[in-house]
């Protein structure tokens, strides 16, 4: 089954303690990208990546980290989480940028205290 | 700045009843206009992809449309497994993030 993974769905945490958030696809997709999703504000790109080793900043990068170093993969890093961090995040995968049939994952709700 | 604006915020309709979504963008060259539906607690849901003005797009009781300002999302006779958010999204033809609406909130009661 076609399918993008994140791991956790749910994380508390506490400020200035690193995480990564893990995201898998399994349909060999080259565009990969993080989203949050925060009341009132809709979705808003973290970073995307256009293939292995090929990042680049989305609208909202601050405080997050992102690699590419094997396809299938884009963990999500917070250095050092802040309470503004709290919110709703999003992986997502399509076969390039241009093909936005995009496939999301099912979120992982991250709270920082 | 690109942006775009999807109304009305939220949505009720009684099941049957036929209705359209908006979503207004001021891109600098349009790449794409997309539409994806999302239910509570779970990740969006690709539904279309619009180029062009004047193309159109069906999946059974959806249809999108395109203009050179605005997109609507058409539903007819709505049941209530309609009921979620639908997003607009929008990409311009450089190298930039996808861009979405905050959505409309459509609920159909039986």
């Amino acid at each position: 089954e076609a399918q993008v993974t994140q791991n956790p769905r749910y994380l508390i945490t506490v400020t200035g303690k690193k995480l990564t958030v893990t995201c898998s696809q399994n349909m060999n997709h080259e565009y990969m990208s993080w989203y949050r999703q925060d009341p009132g504000l809709g979705l808003r790109q973290i970073y995307y990546s256009m293939n292995v080793e090929v990042t680049d900043k989305g609208d909202v990068p601050e405080g997050y980290k992102v690699s590419r170093k094997e396809k299938r993969n884009f963990p999500l890093i917070l250095e050092s989480p802040s309470p503004n961090q709290t919110s709703l995040y999003f992986c997502a995968s399509s076969l390039s940028d241009r093909n936005t049939e995009a496939f999301f994952g099912q979120g992982t709700r991250l709270t920082v205290v | 700045e690109d942006q775009v604006t999807q109304s009305p915020e939220a949505l009720r309709l009684q099941e049957g009843e036929s209705s359209s979504l908006n979503c207004s963008y001021t891109v600098s060259g349009l790449r794409g206009l997309f539409w994806y539906r999302q239910d509570p607690g779970k990740g969006p849901e690709f539904l279309f992809t619009l180029y062009s003005a004047g193309e159109e797009k069906e999946k059974e009781r959806l249809k999108a449309t395109l203009t050179k300002k605005e997109s609507f999302l058409h539903i007819t006779a709505p049941k209530p497994e309609d009921s979620a958010t639908y997003l607009c999204a929008v990409r311009n033809s450089g190298n930039t993030p996808l861009v979405f609406g905050k959505g409309t909130r459509l609920s159909v009661i039986a």
